[in-house]
């Protein structure tokens, strides 16, 4: 257990369509990463939040969008979903910016069609 | 760009084979190496994590090296077992400006048999 939850698990959604999952991290956690997994594929970066502004974005175009609450909690949004947006997506935590042990959520399966 | 690579892609041994994974990176300027474990389908859980100052880590039957000049790493899992069976991930933490990140491989897809 990493003290790093996720919801929702599952989630269905058509082409088009806007996402927004949630992440809580723990508890002093000022740092949250974003992760998107495809099927068979390594994690890949994002962005990530500091103090509630976004500090660095991968290779992600601007429909991918983030908020970062001041009670450690922080979203994912996804405008105009396309089937590839099919994946895992995990949210880190971490204490710092720098921090260098992030702890993982469970991750959210969001299902395009 | 840095690219991590692991070989082999999936691996099947009997149980109480002593075996190792490999990961590759390209860019030898890292924070450090980590590797992860991801069970079917769920998050990923921490494993070991080695500074780019270390040679190794070991926690338990797993062991994993880093030559940080060379751009390797070597997961060492000793005595298998039919729980080890996971995929294993390796991932490289670097600094892209002012953000700090994890690029991973792909992962290899450890099966142990009974």
């Amino acid at each position: 257990e990493t003290g790093v939850t996720q919801s929702p698990t599952h989630l269905i959604k058509t082409r088009g369509q806007q996402v927004t999952l949630r992440c809580s991290s723990q508890s002093g956690h000022n740092t949250v990463s974003w992760y998107q997994q495809a099927l068979g594929q390594g994690p890949q970066f994002i962005f990530q939040y500091y103090r509630e502004e976004e500090n660095g974005r991968g290779n992600f175009p601007p429909r991918f969008s983030g908020l970062q609450f001041p009670n450690y909690s922080s979203e994912l949004n996804v405008n105009a979903l396309e089937l590839d947006d099919s994946a895992l997506y995990l949210c880190a935590s971490s204490l710092e910016i720098s921090g260098e042990t992030q702890y993982f959520g469970p991750g959210t399966r969001l299902l395009v069609l | 760009k840095q690219e991590v690579t692991q070989i082999p892609a999936a691996l099947s041994v009997p149980e109480g084979e002593n075996l190792v994974l490999n990961c590759s990176f390209t860019d030898s300027a890292i924070y450090n190496l980590q590797w992860f474990r991801q069970d079917p389908g769920k998050g990923l859980t921490s494993l070991l994590l080695i500074q780019s100052s270390q040679r190794e880590q070991t926690s338990g039957r797993l062991n994993a090296s880093l030559d940080k000049s060379s751009g390797r790493s070597t997961l060492y899992i000793a005595a298998s077992q039919p729980g080890d069976s996971a995929t294993y991930l390796c991932a490289v933490y670097t600094s892209g400006g002012s953000n700090y990140k994890l690029t991973f491989g792909k992962g290899t897809l450890l099966t142990v048999n009974p």
